[in-house]
């Protein structure tokens, strides 16, 4: 199975503030790499396709990049509505595997 | 605006068979992969596998051969069931809308999108 690691494992930010967090996928995925993002109580749902494609009504705050291995989602200016868990996902390899996610939380 | 809803039994005993469906509207279950995945807090989210509306399927091979998906198009409705269940079971089960893509020519599905809203369900005597 393709291993997929998220770092770091929590963070605490200010609001305005850029936020990074990293995925590394354990072999070569391509672009094949989509973002998630799940507000507590509630389903994930789709933030970025194919490494860096924004979804559909996504704020623009939002960004994804990488291809390989190593692969990055950014908020670009954190919000209060962007208190979340934040999971990576491959699709390059069955079966499809998720990273363990980020909970990303206001200071 | 398509919409999932998951339903089935909130409770169910060790080793017998968890069973859900998923009931999809605003859209057709032809011509795409639809997934059931599951949430638990020991091992996040796990992809337990698809049905193409054709009835071809993949699973995860961590569920040991314990899992079967079935698909009802005359009713839009997507089932799965997971056989001689432990504690080890209990989640949030969602299933998933995925497109089709071909990755080194061969059909697969992509991301998940969009999803129902989940439904705990708990494995305990």
């Amino acid at each position: 199975d393709v291993q997929m690691t998220q770092s770091p494992s929590s963070l605490s930010a200010s609001l305005g503030d850029r936020v990074t967090i990293s995925c590394q996928a354990s072999q070569d995925i391509g672009t094949y790499l989509n973002w998630y993002q799940q507000r507590p109580g509630k389903a994930p749902h789709l933030l970025i396709y194919e490494a860096s494609n924004l979804e559909t009504g996504v704020p623009s705050r939002f960004s994804g990049s990488g291809s390989g291995t190593d692969f990055s989602l950014t908020i670009g200016s954190l919000e209060p509505e962007d208190v979340a868990t934040y999971y990576c996902q491959q699709y390059h390899h069955l079966p499809l595997t998720f990273g363990a996610g980020t909970s990303v939380e206001v200071k | 605006q398509v919409q999932l809803q998951e339903s089935g039994p909130r409770l169910v005993k060790p080793s017998e068979t968890l069973s859900l469906t998923c009931t999809v509207s605003e859209d057709s279950i032809s011509n795409y992969f639809w997934t059931w995945l599951r949430q638990s807090p020991g091992k996040g989210l796990e992809w337990i596998g698809y049905i193409h509306y054709t009835g071809s399927t993949s699973y995860n091979p961590s569920l040991k051969n314990r899992v079967s998906m079935s698909v009802n198009r005359s009713k839009n409705q997507f089932s799965m069931r997971l056989t001689f269940v432990t504690a080890a079971d209990t989640a949030i089960y969602y299933c998933a809308r995925s497109r089709i893509t071909f990755i080194r020519g061969v059909m697969a599905p992509n991301w998940f999108d969009p999803w129902g809203q989940g439904t705990l369900v708990t494995v305990s005597s």
